[in-house]
């Protein structure tokens, strides 16, 4: 079975100031890692992804993601917070061999304040 | 732009009613789920469909079912809605079995059973 743990409810940072939301994984063989945000009252919308290279993602609206595969972890990063960015944000993790769905975390709430 | 689109943005029902909420995509893709979203629960899988009249049941599908008639539309269906169903309902969408591209989601419907 595959599962995706963050372990931060909620995650509190300055506008300006660097941000990192958590997000650690188990899955059988080699996986697929995604972020998605969800805005209130909304879907959720794709971040990044990694499926396989360069441990560094780049994805939408500035944020990156860090694959390290030792400590089974995805974190969200971005250099400058923006108090646009507070929304709902979840990691999602799937595995490469042959079909499967996306097994999702809990969710982050980031507050971002000016 | 791709498109999943939810019939519904609010939904209230009565205990025991036959609930049918309604998802179309406009992209053609194979896949389509549905999943709930709880808080501090995250994004739970209820059921999925590779193709025209096929499904496979998710992590929760007790008390659901699904109907994919035509491939662009996928209905959940509450046989017979209890309050415990109160819950965001989110459809998403992909093409093809790789998970490349990501899901893409509706904006969601929340139904409240009274």
């Amino acid at each position: 079975a595959q599962s995706v743990a963050q372990p931060e409810d909620q995650v509190n940072v300055a506008e300006g100031n660097p941000l990192t939301v958590k997000c650690t994984y188990s899955v059988s063989g080699n996986p697929y890692l995604f972020w998605y945000v969800q805005y209130p009252n909304r879907g959720l919308q794709f971040l990044l992804k990694y499926i396989t290279g360069d441990n560094l993602v780049k994805g939408s609206y500035g944020f990156e993601a860090e694959f390290n595969k030792s400590q089974t972890s995805f974190h969200l990063k971005k250099p400058s917070a923006l108090v646009s960015d507070s929304a709902l944000y979840f990691c999602a993790v799937s595995h490469l061999s042959g079909y499967s769905t996306l097994t999702f975390g809990k969710g982050t709430m980031l507050l971002v304040s000016p | 732009d791709v498109k999943v689109t939810q019939s519904s943005r609010y939904l209230v029902k009565r205990t025991g009613e036959k609930v049918f909420l309604e998802c179309v995509q406009d992209m053609d893709h194979e896949n389509m789920f549905w999943y709930r979203q709880d808080p501090g629960l995250g994004l739970r899988l209820i059921y999925f469909s590779y193709d025209v009249k096929m499904k496979e049941k998710g992590d929760i599908p007790e008390g659901y079912s699904v109907s994919r008639e035509k491939k662009e539309r996928f209905s959940l269906i509450l046989e017979s809605a209890s309050t415990n169903q109160t819950s965001m309902y989110l459809c998403a969408s992909i093409l093809g079995r790789g998970l490349g591209h990501g899901y893409t989601f509706g904006s969601g419907t929340r139904l409240t059973v009274v």
